[in-house]
């Protein structure tokens, strides 16, 4: 695609419910991350793949928390039994390669937990 | 671990007035610095980024940033504002080693005055 697709654009679920988001990053990026963005806390990292792999899941907040990337392409990103502090908007990016160079964002998925 | 400082949360400019946003930085190494900007709703903008070479670097939109390494430094600037200049603006840093997850700063908020 000619950029990064994110879906949904909003999810509104309960708490205690699980989501997936995802992400289908622009074609031939072998570098694909996850970011959290939330009121208070500002842009974190969660996790980066390459290719299917991911070497660096370091910012993902507890093992409600988890992420797969297949084929090199889509990735999602799961929250089980999502609570109130979880709300926030995900956002995903891919690069061409890993190492220095430019990261392409999608418009992000904007959760909510009632 | 990388740190990003952008001091000021929210500025106020008029329209054709010019700009600077500060963005400080903590690495350990030579970093890799970028400039995102972020319209509501939307996901992040590349406007310039500085890996080496020429420390005064130039982006979209009219923006440029000047690397200075004494000051750990990496301002962004523009001669004239325009009102659809009004939006969040990010600094970041980019890791060297174990892909390229990025180290977001805080956010400044820019109103533009018509």
């Amino acid at each position: 695609g000619a950029g990064v697709s994110q879906s949904p654009s909003n999810k509104v679920t309960e708490k205690g419910k699980d989501v997936e988001l995802r992400c289908d990053p622009i074609s031939g990026h072998t570098a694909l991350y996850w970011y959290r963005q939330s009121l208070g806390q500002g842009l974190e990292f969660l996790i980066y793949f390459q290719g299917n792999s991911a070497p660096d899941k370091s910012g993902l907040p507890s093992d409600r928390f988890s992420a797969e990337r297949t084929g090199g392409s889509v990735s999602t990103l799961t929250i089980q039994r999502t609570q109130q502090e979880d709300s926030a908007v995900y956002l995903c990016a891919s690069s061409l390669r890993q190492g220095p160079t430019e990261a392409f964002f999608g418009q992000g998925t904007r959760l909510t937990v009632v | 671990a990388q740190s990003v400082t952008q001091p000021d949360i929210h500025i106020t400019v008029s329209e054709g007035a010019s700009l600077e946003l500060r963005c400080n930085y903590s690495y350990g190494a030579t970093p890799y610095l970028f400039w995102y900007v972020q319209s509501p709703g939307q996901g992040l903008q590349l406007l310039l980024k500085y890996f080496s070479g020429d420390t005064l670097v130039q982006g979209i939109k009219g923006f440029e940033a000047e690397f200075k390494r004494s000051q750990s430094s990496f301002n962004l600037r523009k001669p004239s504002v325009h009102w659809s200049d009004a939006a969040e603006y990010f600094c970041a840093v980019g890791a060297t080693g174990g892909g390229n997850k990025l180290t977001f700063g805080t956010g400044t908020q820019l109103k533009v005055e018509l």
